[in-house]
């Protein structure tokens, strides 16, 4: 277990709907990065944020949202959501803001009906 | 549990056999790299990290190899248990860069 947890764990949404998911960072990371893996496919970036800033985001519209507390929990939102944003959601904790060692969750599986 | 990977390259190994994995990097810039496993259902589990300044790292029962020249990564496992089976990936991280970049990933399948 990497003690970072994550909620819900499945959902099921329509779509034009909003969804906010949550993550939980192990105890002592400040640095919290979220990612989409479509089904048979890799991990792919979101965002990651940085002692509550963002610091690097991928290749994703600006419908997909995030923000971290000062506890270094975060949330991911995505608005008007797409058939295509089926996927699981990872977040991963991790300390220093530069992307190492990185300790994922369980995810949130995505359904978008 | 629901399948990670249904059309992933797959590996098949006898339990007790030494199993390798490769991958393949694109972007000479990277100085870092990481495998994860991932079981069905689960997030990606650590298992091993090397820096672009190092060739080789071990861990327990796994060995990571780094070829700059050809930029190219391998897992080595020894001693494949059933337990190994699973979804591989590596990743990588640009110089400068806070992202990892990851494989599609292969499947190792380990027979009793």
């Amino acid at each position: 277990e990497t003690g970072v947890t994550q909620s819900p764990t499945h959902l099921i949404k329509t779509r034009g709907q909003q969804v906010t998911l949550r993550c939980s960072s192990q105890s002592g990371h400040n640095t919290v990065s979220w990612y989409q893996q479509a089904l048979g496919q890799g991990p792919q970036f979101i965002f990651q944020y940085y002692r509550e800033e963002e610091n690097g985001r991928g290749n994703f519209p600006p419908r997909f949202s995030g923000l971290q507390f000062p506890n270094y929990s975060s949330e991911l939102n995505v608005n008007a959501l797409e058939l295509d944003d089926s996927a699981l959601y990872l977040c991963a904790s991790s300390s220093g803001g530069r992307g190492e060692t990185q300790y994922f969750g369980p995810g949130t599986r995505l359904l978008v009906l | 549990g629901e399948s990670v990977g249904l059309h992933l390259p797959t590996l098949s190994v006898q339990e007790g056999d030494n199993s390798i994995i490769n991958c393949a990097y694109s972007n000479s810039a990277s100085d870092y790299f990481i495998w994860y496993k991932q079981e069905s259902g689960k997030g990606p589990q650590f298992i091993i990290d090397i820096r672009s300044n190092m060739d080789k790292r071990q861990g327990q029962r796994v060995t990571v190899l780094l070829n700059k020249t050809v930029k190219h990564l391998s897992l080595q496992i020894a001693a494949t248990q059933p337990g190994d089976s699973a979804v591989y990936f590596c990743a990588e991280r640009r110089d400068a860069g806070n992202m990892l970049t990851f494989g599609g990933g292969t499947r190792l399948m380990v027979k009793p």
